[in-house]
């Protein structure tokens, strides 16, 4: 069965400051790849997606994630954090071949960001 | 959100009462799901329907939730006689259909209901 794991739970960083999520996903092939960001009490915002070719992706607000096939992983990264950046973030993958719709969703990584 | 409606967006029921949330999905979009966000967890698949079918149940609970996308209308997820364990975050999404990379899904702002 597909899985996502998001190992961080909270991160705190300071602005300006680089950030990295990580997330690392179960599956016997490879899957849709996606981050979304959820701000309190909003729905869910695409910041990017992975579907084949090249293994750096980039996204809205400064975002960029990369694919590594061989860690099974598809860590989100930003240069430099805003205060604005502040909300929970979702990795989740979808299965080739099937409703992109269906998503399986990691548990979140709720991002402080220090003034 | 690229135009996923749903409503209300919050809604107090109960113990023992039905709640009724609506979606109404992108127009032109002819797939819709629906997810479940506990609190401190993901989101949680529950359903996908197309208009007048249900594809794919495989997350609904086996008793008192169903869920319908009529030929008219917006989606509708009933969960009847509710208890404390619904309370949560229900979030609609739509989709064209196809899997292509230029496809994708869009959330609305979700439904939170409070059972009391």
């Amino acid at each position: 069965a597909q899985s996502v794991t998001q190992p961080d739970i909270h991160i705190t960083v300071s602005e300006g400051a680089s950030l990295e999520l990580r997330c690392n996903y179960s599956y016997g092939a490879t899957p849709y790849l996606f981050w979304y960001v959820q701000s309190p009490g909003q729905g869910l915002q695409l910041l990017l997606k992975y579907f084949s070719g090249d293994t750096l992706v980039q996204g809205i607000k400064g975002f960029e994630a990369e694919f590594k096939r061989s860690q099974s992983s598809f860590n989100l990264r930003k240069p430099s954090v805003h205060w604005s950046d502040a909300a929970e973030y979702f990795c989740a993958v979808a299965n080739r071949g099937s409703t992109l719709g269906r998503l399986y969703f990691g548990r979140g990584t709720q991002l402080t960001v220090w003034p | 959100n690229a135009g996923v409606m749903q409503n209300p967006r919050h809604l107090v029921r109960r113990r023992g009462q039905e709640a009724r949330l609506r979606c109404s999905p992108v127009k032109g979009h002819s797939h819709v799901y629906w997810y479940r966000q506990l609190p401190e967890e993901g989101l949680k698949f529950m359903v996908y329907l197309q208009k007048e079918n249900i594809i794919d149940e495989s997350g609904m609970p086996k008793e008192r939730f169903s869920a319908e996308f009529p030929k008219e209308g917006p989606s509708i997820l009933r969960i009847q006689q509710v208890v404390r364990g619904d309370s949560a975050a229900y979030f609609c999404a739509s989709s064209p259909p196809g899997t292509g990379a230029g496809n994708t899904i869009y959330f609305g702002e979700g439904s939170w209901l409070t059972v009391v």
